[in-house]
Formats: C-alpha cells, structure tokens, sequence
C-alpha cells in the first residue's frame, strides 16, 4: 500500500548541478503535482499534470522542468540548480481533479 | 497580497484546550475547503474536506466556513499532546482547476501535556 513514493528524499547539490525528483504513485490517479514547501511560505505549485503525456505550469515554475511519460510517473527536473532551490519538494497525486491530494512525504533538496 | 493568508502562528497550548486555526482568501471563485495536517519531516495529509458554508464536524475537529467573509476556520476540541503539528488551511477553485490547491503558510501547533 505505497500511495506516492518519491526518490530520492535527501539530496545536497552544487550549484549549476543538474538532477532529477522521481515521483512514483500506484493509484491510477490521473492527476499530479510537484510542491515546493519554504518556511513561512506554505506549499506553492511548480508544475502540474493532469494526464499521461501533458504538464503544465504551476505558480513557481521556473528553473525547473517536468515529464509524464508514464501515468505513474512525474519527473522533475533541474537543469542547473541554485542555492534559492534549496527546499522539501511534495509531489501529490489526485483521482480525477476533485478531492483529496495524496501527498508522498517529501525530497529535502540543499543547493550549496 | 497572497491568496489565502493563515494566522502563522506558532501556537502553544496545554492539553485540554481548545485550538482555533484560522484563514482568510480574497478569491470568491474558491469553492473547496480543506484542512491538512502535517507531522515533522512528513507529508501533508487531509484532516477535513467541506464546500458549503457553515460546521463541519469529525470527533474532535470542526471545520468552519464563512464565504460571505471568505474566512475558514479549524476548531479542535481537547487537544492532545498528538495533534502537535503543522496544520495547513487549502483551497480549491473547482470546475477547470485540475484540483490544484492554494495553501495558506502553515500554523505549528504544539501541545504540551
């Protein structure tokens, strides 16, 4: 009973580093998402998906880029990191749009 | 100024007592209203889910939704040393929003025995 795995969940970088966030869920949800949680800030939106093969930007989408291949999974890119990257990024799925988000439990990213 | 904005506390209170958690938004297009509490180095996870004005009740847990004054709130009745956490207000447009959700900053609860 996974729910929303993400990998990997602890990651130190180099700036100009390039990575990417493997977002796995085993729900057949058809939705997903990437959050980026900041103290003081909540959880904002980077990128959305909301079906195998199309992606779309969220509030805060740049510097980083995504992929859904696979309804399973969505990828998440940086191309070259920086230290204002540093964060815990959520990824969350959803059934069809409405309802709850499940979220997987975080990849706490430092950018050096 | 930010789309729901959340009392950030952090709050501290004896076990027992009552806790209000408190929200505002300026969209009047939001329509869904969730509660979501979140435990140290963990995942968000749903706590209360409404979408009309008015109480929402689950044991201990009232959801509270004013949408003339765009203000929602989080009652929690005898709390306990476990409710410690960080509890975020969420909220959702519906129709052609793909569920995508506008959180609040976040209020830290502890409660101590």
């Amino acid at each position: 009973n996974a729910g929303v795995t993400q990998t990997p969940k602890f990651r130190v970088l180099k700036t100009g580093q390039s990575m990417t966030l493997l977002c796995a869920q085993d729900m057949n949800h058809e939705y997903m998402y990437w959050y980026r949680q900041d103290p003081g800030m909540g959880l904002r939106l980077i990128h959305y998906s909301v079906g195998e093969g199309t992606t779309a930007k969220g509030e805060v989408p740049d510097g980083y880029n995504v992929s859904r291949l696979k309804k399973q999974n969505f990828l998440l890119g940086l191309e070259s990191a920086a230290p204002s990257q540093t964060s815990v990024y959520f990824c969350a799925s959803n059934r069809d749009g409405t309802g709850e988000l499940f979220f997987g439990e975080g990849s706490r990213l430092t950018v050096l | 100024q930010k789309e729901v904005e959340q009392d950030p506390g952090p709050l501290s209170v004896p076990e027992g007592a009552i806790v209000s958690l408190n929200c505002t938004y300026s969209n009047s297009a939001f329509q869904y209203f969730m509660w979501y509490r979140q435990y140290s180095r963990k995942g968000p996870e749903l706590l209360m889910y409404t979408y009309s004005s008015g109480n929402k009740e689950d044991g201990r847990f009232t959801a509270q939704v004013d949408k003339s004054s765009k203000y929602i709130s989080l009652f929690i009745r005898d709390s306990q040393p476990s409710d410690s956490a960080t509890y975020l207000c969420a909220i959702n447009a519906g129709g052609t929003s793909y569920g995508k959700l506008t959180f609040g900053q976040g209020t830290i609860l502890t409660v101590h025995p």
